[in-house]
């Protein structure tokens, strides 16, 4: 069965430093990989995604995230962070074919940005 | 609008009443999908929509949740005699298709059980 991990449940980082936050999937093939955020009373909004080629794929507000096939993990990773980053990110997989169109997400990362 | 509504954005019910959260989807996109989002469980997958039909039902917790999707657009979920644990955010997302296609997020119906 597909499955998605987030090791961290809070990050707490000083705002300007990197931040990476981890993510391991489990799934028998190739896998569709998300990564989304949400802020506090608000719906998940799509940072970035990974379907095939390039493993190093660029997202919106300036995030990043790498596919480790040898590894399953699909990382997210900011080189600054604001301040307005403090949110809760998900990692979910999608499946491939087949009747089944949901994603799996992980339990989250809740990001704290001290100022 | 633009994005994918939901209504109420807030619910709050009695135990043992029924309760109908509507989700109105992005314009054009033909797969819905309803979640439900709690502390300590994340987000589960409840049910998924291909135009009218689901495909999918296999989140639904029990026989209490059914929903249904009418002119492959707006979805209602309806949980009967509500119970505690039913409490929780229930999040509706449209994509236009399965699979590969990022699916877009509403807001979410905070629903609380008392």
């Amino acid at each position: 069965a597909q499955s998605v991990t987030q090791p961290d449940i809070h990050i707490t980082v000083s705002e300007g430093a990197s931040l990476e936050l981890r993510c391991n999937y489990s799934y028998g093939a190739t896998p569709y990989l998300f990564w989304y955020v949400q802020s506090p009373g608000q719906g998940l909004q799509l940072l970035l995604k990974y379907f095939s080629g390039d493993t190093l794929v660029q997202g919106i507000k300036g995030f990043e995230a790498e596919f480790k096939r040898s590894q399953s993990s699909f990382n997210l990773r900011k080189p600054s962070v604001h301040w307005s980053d403090a949110a809760e990110y998900f990692c979910a997989v999608g499946a491939h074919g087949g009747s089944q169109g949901n994603l799996i997400f992980g339990k989250g990362t809740k990001l704290s940005v001290k100022p | 609008g633009a994005g994918v509504s939901q209504s109420p954005s807030n619910k709050v019910t009695e135990k043992g009443k029924d309760v109908e959260l509507r989700c109105d989807p992005i314009s054009g996109h033909t797969a819905l999908y309803w979640y439900r989002q709690s502390l300590g469980q994340g987000l589960e997958f409840l049910i998924y929509f291909q135009g009218n039909s689901a495909p999918d039902k296999s989140g639904l917790p029990s026989d209490r949740f059914s929903a249904e999707r009418t002119g492959g657009s707006v979805s209602t979920l309806t949980i009967q005699r509500t119970q505690q644990e039913d409490s929780a955010v229930y999040l509706c997302a449209s994509s236009f298709g399965q699979t590969n296609q990022p699916q877009h997020f509403g807001d979410g119906t905070r629903l609380s059980i008392l």
